[in-house]
């Protein structure tokens, strides 16, 4: 079964840094998603995209966070000088369809901020 | 936006015991998908579920849209079974899942 693939499935980076989260979506999937879970705590939407533009984002994801799908196959989440609260895991995740159709998730990259 | 709720919290089974885990929904949803978390934080896809009854093994699902729940039947259960479940629900068009809080489900020998 076609999977979506994310690379580093963990990070341990220094307060300030920016970090990149790279992730292989299903390859005839058309949306894109990026969601985040804090430890102990639900799974929570960040991002979507879609035909190269942002489609809709929480209040979670601010100036700090940007999206990118730089080539035909790989999606990116960049986080701009990390703070100790961007510690979570990140999930991506795509979908074929926008809406009435299954969301295949990520294994997810586990981001640690020290 | 729309809520999602689900029970009970937490569950303890025997191996081999039955279980039924509820979410209920706020809202109309055109989208609504049961996960496994593992206990290596990996989300796993269960059902893909806005309305009717599925079955995949030894689980299955239903949802009834008009009364906005969802159940997840888990039967003859085993100790990979253990994990955290979500459901998760969208509303929209942007496929904006909501998740709930999940339940903590613990399968003991």
């Amino acid at each position: 079964e076609p999977e979506v693939t994310q690379t580093p499935s963990h990070q341990v980076t220094q307060m300030g840094q920016e970090v990149i989260l790279r992730c292989v979506p299903i390859s005839n999937h058309l949306y894109f998603y990026w969601y985040r879970q804090i430890l102990g705590q639900k799974v929570e939407f960040l991002v979507s995209f879609y035909n190269n533009e942002i489609s809709e984002k929480s209040e979670i994801f601010d100036d700090q966070f940007s999206v990118e799908r730089p080539d035909g196959s790989n999606f990116t989440l960049k986080i701009r000088s990390t703070k100790l609260e961007d510690s979570a895991m990140y999930f991506c995740a795509s979908s074929g369809q926008i809406s009435g159709n299954t969301i295949y998730f990520g294994e997810g990259s586990w981001l640690t901020v020290v | 936006g729309i809520q999602v709720e689900q029970s009970p919290p937490d569950l303890i089974l025997q191996e081999g015991a039955n279980s039924t885990l509820r979410c209920n929904f706020s809202d109309s949803v055109n989208n609504l998908q049961w996960f496994h978390q593992n206990p290596w934080g990996q989300l796993i896809n269960l059902f893909y579920i806005p309305s009717g009854t599925k079955q995949n093994g030894r689980l299955s699902a239903t949802t009834v849209a008009t009364e906005r729940y969802s159940l997840l039947y888990i039967s003859s259960s085993q100790t990979t079974d253990s994990g955290v479940y979500f459901c998760a629900a969208d509303t929209g068009t942007a496929s904006k899942l909501t998740f709930g809080t999940g339940t903590r489900l613990q399968v003991t020998l």
